[in-house]
């Protein structure tokens, strides 16, 4: 069974604080994949980043950053010095090898001028 | 590429009525994945399908909806009949699954409106 949980549904920032919005997943697969998307007011789905389950290392993107820990099995999403265009409902996902692709309920971030 | 393409974009129905939804996955992706957004429930996944088969429809919420994909450029996502309470975006993704799992890719959704 898969499983993720974001536990912030709503965040309202001042733009150019920095937010960090949280996943934690739950999978007993060794081998998984996790990713963020990006659900922008017209309603796509974006995809931002996808991390294997072996490599932790972390990742930073322009403003964005990523921050992997499986020792407490959460992949963090930091946004520095948010922006406008930052405002969205972000989703983490989790696959393992062959299986579905399960999405958290998202974090929906807005970014006050 | 031209991505994920579903259509229609939008589609308003009656109660009762059949609905289609229709998509095409990224040439060359095996797995192909249908989702419902709402906002009470946000993305729940209807069913996936890997090399054409359906894998898992566990998501599927009645017998009403049924998915099909007769081969690897084309999936239907089918309601019979469509109830107001099927009222949602769908989504179809598709994605590369296998040693070194791509991400999903999205269409554009079908916006669903059954009054």
């Amino acid at each position: 069974a898969q499983k993720v949980t974001q536990a912030q549904t709503e965040i309202s920032v001042v733009e150019k604080e920095d937010v960090t919005l949280d996943c934690v997943y739950e999978t007993r697969d060794t081998t998984y994949y996790l990713f963020w998307y990006k659900q922008p007011p017209s309603g796509e789905l974006v995809f931002l980043i996808r991390r294997n389950s072996f490599d932790e290392q972390n990742e930073i993107s322009g403003r964005y950053s990523w921050n992997f820990q499986k020792s407490t099995s959460s992949f963090n999403f930091t946004i520095t010095a948010s922006q406008v265009v930052d405002s969205a409902v972000y989703f983490c996902a989790l696959s393992g090898g062959y299986q579905k692709v399960t999405f958290g309920i998202g974090t929906k971030l807005q970014v006050i001028p | 590429d031209a991505g994920v393409i579903q259509s229609p974009r939008h589609e308003v129905t009656e109660m009762g009525q059949e609905v289609t939804l229709r998509c095409k996955p990224i040439s060359g992706h095996n797995s192909l994945f249908w989702y419902r957004q709402t906002m009470m429930r946000g993305l729940e996944l209807l069913i996936y399908f890997n090399n054409n088969v359906p894998i898992d429809d566990s998501g599927m919420p009645e017998d009403r909806f049924s998915a099909k994909m007769p081969n690897a450029s084309f999936s239907t996502l089918k309601i019979q009949p469509s109830e107001p309470r099927d009222s949602a975006v769908y989504f179809c993704a598709s994605r590369l699954s296998g040693q070194g799992n791509t991400e999903a890719f999205f269409g554009q959704g079908t916006r669903l409106t059954v009054v």
